[in-house]
């Protein structure tokens, strides 16, 4: 069965420190990969996706992530945190059947915390 | 671009009486999708629609709630009766085929 985890429920890392947000999934085939972020009572932000090609991802605000297939892993990354990274973030993964019968998962989320 | 619209943002009803929630989509796209979100929790899906069909409403509770999608783009999401546990926030959110997905503010429900 299609799943994604989050291992994490919490990140604190300082300021200016690089981070890591762990994802890891399972799926048949070869997963559509996404990240978002989500700030206190508002909806949900796309960071950055995989779907095929380079696997390190570049996406918005600094960050990116490796698609690592033989670990089926997609950790999220940022070489410098700000404080204003601060948030909810969530790996989201699909499977890559054809419309009408995907299925696309959210992990359960890890809230980062920068501190200043 | 507009982004997706949602309303009411907030909402608080008594258990046992009825309530919806109203999404606008981005224009051109196709998908809409209609989460639940607990605090702290990621998204759960409840339905989701490929223009004005539902694809997959396996996890939504059909008792109770409904959803439709009228001409492929607005849609509605209703409860009726609230219980206690809908208390959460709706999300809803549209996409291109294998694109993101772009979520709106969503509405956050207390059933009181």
């Amino acid at each position: 069965a299609q799943s994604v985890a989050q291992p994490e429920d919490q990140v604190n890392v300082a300021e200016g420190n690089p981070l890591t947000v762990k994802c890891t999934y399972s799926v048949s085939g070869n997963p559509y990969l996404f990240w978002y972020v989500q700030y206190p009572n508002r909806g949900l932000q796309f960071l950055l996706k995989y779907i095929t090609g380079d696997n390190l991802v570049k996406g918005s605000y600094g960050f990116e992530a490796e698609f690592n297939k033989s670990q089926t892993s997609f950790h999220l990354k940022k070489p410098s945190a700000l404080v204003s990274d601060s948030a909810l973030y969530f790996c989201a993964v699909r499977d890559p059947a054809t419309s009408g019968t995907y299925k696309y998962i959210f992990g359960t989320g890890t809230r980062l915390k920068v501190l200043a | 671009e507009a982004g997706v619209v949602q309303s009411p943002r907030y909402k608080i009803i008594e258990k046992k009486q009825p309530v919806a929630f109203w999404c606008n989509p981005i224009s051109g796209h196709n998908t809409l999708y209609w989460y639940l979100q607990n605090l702290g929790q990621g998204p759960e899906l409840l339905i989701r629609y490929e223009n004005e069909e539902a694809v997959d409403d396996s996890q939504l509770p059909k008792d109770r709630f409904s959803a439709e999608r009228l001409k492929g783009v607005d849609s509605t999401l209703k409860i009726q009766p609230a219980e206690l546990g809908d208390s959460a926030v709706y999300l809803c959110a549209s996409s291109s085929f294998e694109d993101e997905q772009f979520f709106g503010p969503g509405t956050r429900l207390t059933v009181l």
